[in-house]
């Protein structure tokens, strides 16, 4: 079992949707998950991060947790064209010195308009 | 304004000709940290300094190294390259002991082996 797993899409949403991308992870220690987004040919970039059970709002992004669950989701209100990109999930792994940021491999989202 | 910094954006090398990447921070980071990141797939760690400790990752090849010269810059050396590591070269920040910890990266580094 991957430690971070996502589909990897293609998820097609037409622009001024509700975009809804999903992750699951293995280890029920993990405490940090993170969204970062990714253009073709770019680095990662940070979007999101949530640490506590429960919801966490920022602009058109909602990150949500569930702990007992092990489940991570991110929706994007009224989606635009601009937001198709990979959507990467992450974990930070270890403690102290070791920390580690575990990855998915990423779902794809596409928005039409 | 404060940030991660990777040069050169593409790099083209012949097989076995070792090449060097170098990534320099602005933001007054203790932890750098090195992914490889090939086509459709997830960014994979392949070492992170954390101050001046390096912490290499179990199935990272031997022909990958890295040296961290002082708190800005971290390099990293692939001393044979072959076809197989093509891909994108990430360095990315992060200030570890201040609470949750969140990675930064530069723009990358394209690596073509020819």
């Amino acid at each position: 079992q991957k430690e971070v797993e996502q589909n990897s899409g293609p998820l097609s949403v037409p622009e001024g949707a509700i975009a809804s991308l999903n992750c699951t992870y293995s280890d029920r220690g993990s405490q940090s998950f993170f969204w970062y987004r990714q253009y073709s040919g770019k680095s990662p970039e940070l979007i999101m991060f949530i640490y506590s059970n429960g919801d966490k709002e920022d602009g058109r992004f909602t990150a949500q947790l569930n702990k007992a669950s092990q489940y991570v989701s991110l929706l994007i209100r009224d989606s635009q064209p601009s937001d198709s990109a990979t959507y990467l999930c992450a974990l930070l792994r270890g403690g102290g010195a070791t920390n580690k940021l575990i990855f998915g491999t990423g779902t794809l989202l596409a928005v039409q308009p | 304004d404060a940030m991660v910094i990777q040069n050169p954006r593409y790099q083209v090398t012949q097989f076995g000709k070792p090449v060097t990447l170098s990534c320099s921070q602005t933001l007054n980071h203790n932890v750098m940290y090195w992914y490889q990141q090939k086509s459709s797939q997830a960014p994979k760690l392949l070492f992170h300094y954390y101050d001046k400790d390096f912490n290499n990752e179990a199935d990272t090849p031997d022909n990958f190294q890295s040296r961290r010269p002082n708190t800005s810059f971290c390099f990293l050396d692939i001393r044979s390259p072959g076809l197989g590591d093509a891909a994108m070269y990430l360095c990315a920040t992060s200030r570890r002991g201040q609470g949750n910890e969140k990675l930064f990266f530069g723009s990358g580094t394209q690596l073509s082996v020819l």
